[in-house]
């Protein structure tokens, strides 16, 4: 069982926002991560889209549009991948990571997202 | 353009072992750290192992730790990873990954079974 809990699935329709959410066990302190994410198309490898720490400390993926984005609900212990104006491509699975020191890398269980 | 291009997989029966190997290209390949992902078939994405640009430091997933070793030879831009005591559990598509997720390669499949 993966230890980041992501709900299995999502829907959302074209031009609306898809929010993902990814809740650490409550011994992993979500404000001291980087939550990297990633989008999985069938038959292809999973494709890196960017990483938030705060909102000065983040990065995008090569390539990856701004209407991905991350963000952190400290009080939930979550982390959020904000997809807005949803595109018919965005249809994935979507897996969320974290990277603790000396510690195994740890990821989601996957969210696949369809676009209605 | 990075590429990461992994072999080695195929059929091997319960016990037995395989060497994965992943070409890098594209890059500096002795500054990034590397890393092992897998997928059993129709499932989520499994940390593997990990090891440091120098060799120094690696580290293992639970279900692999004291079967699987990682390894790298920088001045052939290769990442390894052997694989003992193989399990049904193990079967999966086994992607080579730079650092912390920037480029994966396509994977090469591992199916263990009798």
């Amino acid at each position: 069982q993966p230890v980041l809990t992501q709900p299995p699935s999502s829907s959302a329709s074209p031009g609306e926002s898809a929010r993902l959410t990814c809740t650490l066990p409550s011994d992993i302190n979500v404000g001291s991560y980087n939550i990297y994410w990633y989008q999985q198309k069938p038959g292809s490898p999973p494709r890196y889209l960017l990483y938030y720490y705060s909102d000065s400390d983040k990065g995008q993926g090569s390539g990856v549009p701004s209407r991905f984005s991350g963000s952190k609900d400290a009080s939930a212990n979550t982390g959020i991948l904000l997809i807005s104006g949803l595109q018919s491509e965005d249809e994935a699975d979507y897996y969320c990571m974290i990277w603790p020191s000396n510690a195994p890398v740890l990821f989601g269980g996957g969210t696949k997202l369809t676009v209605l | 353009e990075v590429q990461l291009v992994e072999s080695g997989g195929g059929l091997v029966q319960p016990g037995g072992s395989l060497r994965l190997s992943c070409a890098a290209s594209g890059f500096t390949f002795s500054g990034y750290s590397m890393n092992w992902v897998r997928q059993a078939p129709g499932k989520g994405l499994e940390w593997v192992s990990y090891i440091s640009t120098s060799r120094n430091a690696t580290y293992y997933a639970d279900s692999v730790k004291g079967r699987f070793t990682i390894s790298r030879d920088n001045a052939k831009n290769s990442l390894y990873l052997q694989m003992n005591g193989l399990r049904d559990d193990d079967t999966a598509v086994y992607h080579c990954v730079r650092g912390r997720g920037g480029y994966w390669g396509q994977g090469t499949l591992v199916t263990v079974s009798s």
